[in-house]
């Protein structure tokens, strides 16, 4: 069964919105977590890394201030899209880690649209 | 930049085997092999992965080479249902170490 859960699994709003999604892992506790993005045909975009108890680290080119992350617990993270744009619409896609030696496991991911 | 090259697409029949080769030259020391899969609209499910012995699980098996730069995916019997996107990712271990996906390769299982 499902080791990760995201929600919602689909968000369609109007240009100026503010979406939260939902990162939750199951059984387990995670210290990390991580956000990927992924639009039409391409392959998966690594965000940044959510921690637990600390800022979240963010790839290049992606700006914070846009995609808010909070890792309060060891199992929620939340990334924030803030004041989304059309061309914020996309796949968003959460994962975690069980333990360091174990693969990460992925939520079913959230498809945004902005009108 | 992913550190690992796979072919865009292939096919196969169902119920045969499904053979998914990738290259990964560069791989280092401490880093293992890891396969993913993503069907339409979901989020990437795990497969297998393994450092350098042969690898077999429920779903799959996976064949490390000796010198580590190549293995294989091998779906024993295919089904429509394994028609995916299939990546081969190298990871090191660790809570933040991260998945670089690269673009994988297209499997589609015929009839």
């Amino acid at each position: 069964g499902a080791v990760v859960s995201q929600h919602p699994s689909r968000v369609i709003c109007k240009s100026g919105t503010s979406v939260k999604i939902e990162c939750r892992s199951l059984d387990f506790q995670a210290t990390t977590m991580f956000w990927y993005r992924q639009f039409p045909k391409q392959s998966l975009m690594l965000m940044a890394t959510s921690n637990e108890g600390s800022k979240a680290t963010y790839e290049q080119g992606v700006e914070k201030d846009k995609f808010l992350i909070n890792h309060a617990s060891l199992t929620l993270s939340t990334l924030t899209v803030t004041s989304a744009h059309p061309e914020d619409s996309s796949f968003y896609i959460c994962s975690a880690n069980r333990q360091d030696s174990q693969p990460q496991h992925f939520g079913d991911g959230t498809r945004l649209s902005i009108l | 930049d992913a550190k690992t090259t796979q072919p865009t697409s292939m096919d196969c029949a169902e119920g045969r085997a499904a053979n998914l080769p990738c290259n990964h030259s560069t791989i280092s020391g401490n880093e293992y092999v890891y396969w993913y899969r993503q069907i339409h609209s979901q989020g990437p499910q795990y497969i297998i992965h393994g450092l350098k012995n042969n690898e077999t699980n429920e779903m799959a098996s996976l064949i490390i080479t000796e010198d580590r730069k190549s293995s294989t995916l091998i779906l024993p019997h295919a089904t429509l249902r394994d028609t995916a996107v299939y990546y081969c990712i190298v990871r090191a271990t660790g809570a933040n170490s991260k998945l670089t996906f690269g673009k994988g390769i297209t499997l589609s299982v015929r009839p």
